[in-house]
């Protein structure tokens, strides 16, 4: 069962902009959005995003997610050391029936 | 407030079976998907299986198809994994997880995961 695909990872300055990008099929990303997730080293998962956007109740809104077609993006403006972390989308394929996950993006914070 | 608490974890041998098990409190258990995502050491996410609140519809992910079960009871607000056959990759953290919706609903609240690692 292929995943989805995320860049392995992504950084940029303090205060500054990072854009994580999420790219899947007509099944899965294109079908219904992907949802995405937060790790930091040692801890659970977290929720991020819904997949339709819409962030759950104390995330902060330096976190936006968007879709074009089959990519979901998460943009995270004025990055905090905080923020260094794996990120994963994740969708469920309406054909294969089965979630599938992308390969993660780590975000370092120079 | 959600808590799910993972456990049964621990050491197998190649070829043998294990059971984990998930409680779940602060929500109406029956009316919830559950999932299974397991974390293989410094890998990512693999989702591994899902089941709807009425255990009427379960799926696998291809990977632990014919070998895992999942199940749960309701009367005891409890998620179940039993593991057979396992094999050396099936080692990682395994994550319950709770479907904001129906069985396509994202994972809305995580575990804190238990370690099953398989080996000789």
């Amino acid at each position: 069962q292929a995943g989805l695909t995320q860049p392995p990872s992504v950084s940029n300055v303090l205060r500054q902009t990072a854009t994580l990008t999420c790219t899947g099929n007509s099944n899965n990303v294109g079908y219904q959005g992907a949802a995405w997730l937060q790790q930091h080293q040692g801890h659970p998962p977290k929720l991020l995003f819904y997949r339709n956007n819409n962030r759950p109740s104390g995330i902060s809104e330096r976190f936006s997610a968007s879709r074009s077609g089959n990519t979901a993006s998460l943009t995270i403006t004025g990055l905090q050391p905080g923020d260094e972390a794996d990120y994963f989308c994740s969708a469920w394929d309406t054909s294969l029936r089965v979630w599938v996950f992308g390969g993660g993006t780590k975000l370092t914070v120079l | 407030e959600v808590q799910l608490v993972e456990s049964g974890g621990g050491l197998v041998q190649p070829g043998g079976s294990l059971i984990v098990a998930c409680a779940a409190s602060g929500f109406t258990f029956s009316t919830y998907a559950m999932s299974w995502v397991r974390q293989a050491p410094g890998k990512g996410l693999e989702w591994v299986s899902v089941i709807t609140g009425g255990s009427a519809t379960t799926y696998y992910a291809d990977s632990v198809k014919g070998r895992f079960t999942i199940s749960r009871d309701n009367s005891k607000n409890t998620v179940y994994l039993q593991m057979n056959s396992l094999r050396a990759e099936d080692t990682a953290v395994y994550y319950c997880a709770k479907d904001s919706d129906g069985i396509t609903g994202e994972f809305d609240y995580w575990g804190q995961g238990t370690l099953v690692t398989v080996s000789s």
